[in-house]
């Protein structure tokens, strides 16, 4: 069974700090994603990789970083925490698809992030 | 802006009912691929079903299958003999075969014992 994992369930900061967000996939992914999940707004994609130290914007960048320096490990940065950044945070990862093909994401249990 | 919509934010059905759930969304392309996850409460996100846009033939895993009407741009899930542990969000997305998924705003389905 693929296994993504999230450092943390729940997490508390105070505005301007540093955060930092884990997420480590067993299955040797190519691809790893971070979503941010809010009420009545679903699933947006923050960031995303499909290699190591590679990176791409998603829909919603503004305010994080993200860190792939091992293939497994997948970070999302909040350089300066804000209270509109409190949020439940998705990690998932899938591989590499091929033109013609689809691959499933697989989910981790999610960092739920509040920011006071 | 490529969307998906779901209409429904909540939705409830009694035990070992059928439900629908509604999605459509709006895509420029012609291939693409579309899913059904399921978020049970404090649980992952998991995979339920997922459909092929050039496949004519809907989808089925077990009590989960889909209406997939292309020209409507429509992808409607159906659970039969609905469970508790069916009792979770559900979130449409479509994949544009650039490997990101865009989500709908998911569906809160309640069972009724």
């Amino acid at each position: 069974d693929v296994k993504v994992t999230q450092s943390s369930r729940y997490l508390v900061k105070r505005t301007g700090e540093k955060v930092f967000l884990e997420c480590v996939q067993d299955m040797d992914h190519e691809n790893m994603f971070w979503y941010r999940q809010d009420p009545g707004l679903g699933l947006r994609l923050i960031y995303f990789s499909y290699d190591v130290k590679m990176k791409e914007k998603g829909d919603i960048p503004e305010g994080y970083s993200v860190s792939r320096e091992k293939k497994e490990r997948f970070s999302l940065i909040l350089e300066s925490a804000s209270t509109n950044q409190t949020s439940m945070y998705l990690c998932a990862s899938s591989r590499l698809t091929y033109r013609g093909s689809q691959e499933t994401q697989y989910f981790g249990p999610g960092t739920r992030l509040l920011v006071l | 802006a490529q969307t998906v919509t779901q209409s429904q934010p909540e939705m409830s059905v009694q035990e070992a009912e059928t439900v629908t759930l509604s999605c459509t969304y709006d895509t420029s392309e012609s291939d693409y691929y579309l899913f059904w996850y399921k978020q049970p409460p404090s649980r992952q996100m998991i995979l339920v079903i997922r459909q092929e846009a050039y496949k004519q033939q809907n989808a089925t895993e077990n009590r989960f299958s889909v209406n997939f009407q292309k020209a409507a741009k429509s992808f409607s899930l159906k659970i039969s003999d609905s469970q508790l542990g069916d009792a979770a969000m559900y979130f449409c997305a479509y994949d544009l075969g650039n490997e990101k998924l865009t989500f709908g705003t998911g569906t809160r389905l309640t069972i009724i014992p």
